[in-house]
């Protein structure tokens, strides 16, 4: 099945800009989501469709793809960002994997 | 507005299954599939499958095929989740959510002690 590779933790100081890199094979053939959660609460979209922001999240998320890497880009990073993240790719294999997530610091 | 309403804790013994339900407002499910993700306790995210009844379609994460039966009553707008032969580190919290990823359940832990 498809395997999704993301660092288990990034820092980043408040203000400054976090990327979080979601790494497979031929990633960009497929569709990426991000996702971010914080303690005890469910998963919430920030990104779909690879670059797509639902409504209410902030302009500060972005996402990209280039060659076998997808990125969750946050600018401007501030304390509320401080979750952990998790992307997902609809496979045309009909299988969505989930990276392993990454937890953002914000120092 | 859009909701899905999950049923409450459970705590399985080894061997058994679970169903877990998902109710859903606001909208039909004739209209959005409706996928299923579970979290064990300090873990990630993983994805189990989705039910779409407009396509009449049923797929499978290959972790879980031949485990887990997704199914869905149109009269009552519920999705069920039933995961047979459960394991310890079955121990997780599973949600339903819209095919939209916009709207989650709000989760249900499945206990199966060891």
């Amino acid at each position: 099945s498809f395997v999704l590779t993301q660092p288990p933790s990034v820092s980043v100081a408040p203000g400054k800009t976090a990327t979080i890199a979601c790494g497979g094979n031929n990633i960009g053939t497929k569709s990426v989501h991000w996702f971010q959660q914080k303690p005890g609460q469910a998963p919430v979209v920030v990104i779909y469709f690879d670059s797509d922001r639902p409504s209410g999240i902030p302009e500060r998320f972005s996402g990209s793809k280039s060659g076998d890497t997808a990125t969750l880009s946050i600018s401007r990073v501030e304390a509320g960002d401080e979750a952990d993240y998790y992307c997902q790719v609809w496979d045309q294999t009909n299988d969505h994997p989930f990276g392993g997530g990454t937890r953002l610091t914000v120092l | 507005q859009v909701q899905l309403v999950q049923s409450g804790a459970e705590v399985k013994k080894p061997g058994a299954s679970v169903r877990v339900s998902c109710k859903v407002s606001g909208f039909s499910l004739s209209d959005l599939a409706i996928h299923w993700v579970r979290q064990p306790p300090g873990k990630g995210l993983e994805w189990m499958g989705s039910f779409d009844l407009e396509d009449d379609e049923t797929i499978y994460s290959q972790k879980f095929q031949g485990r887990v039966t997704l199914t869905a009553d149109t009269f009552t707008d519920t999705a069920y989740m039933e995961l047979s032969s459960l394991r310890s580190d079955d121990t997780a919290v599973y949600y339903c959510l819209t095919e939209t990823l916009l709207y989650w359940g709000q989760g249900t832990l499945v206990t199966v002690p060891s």
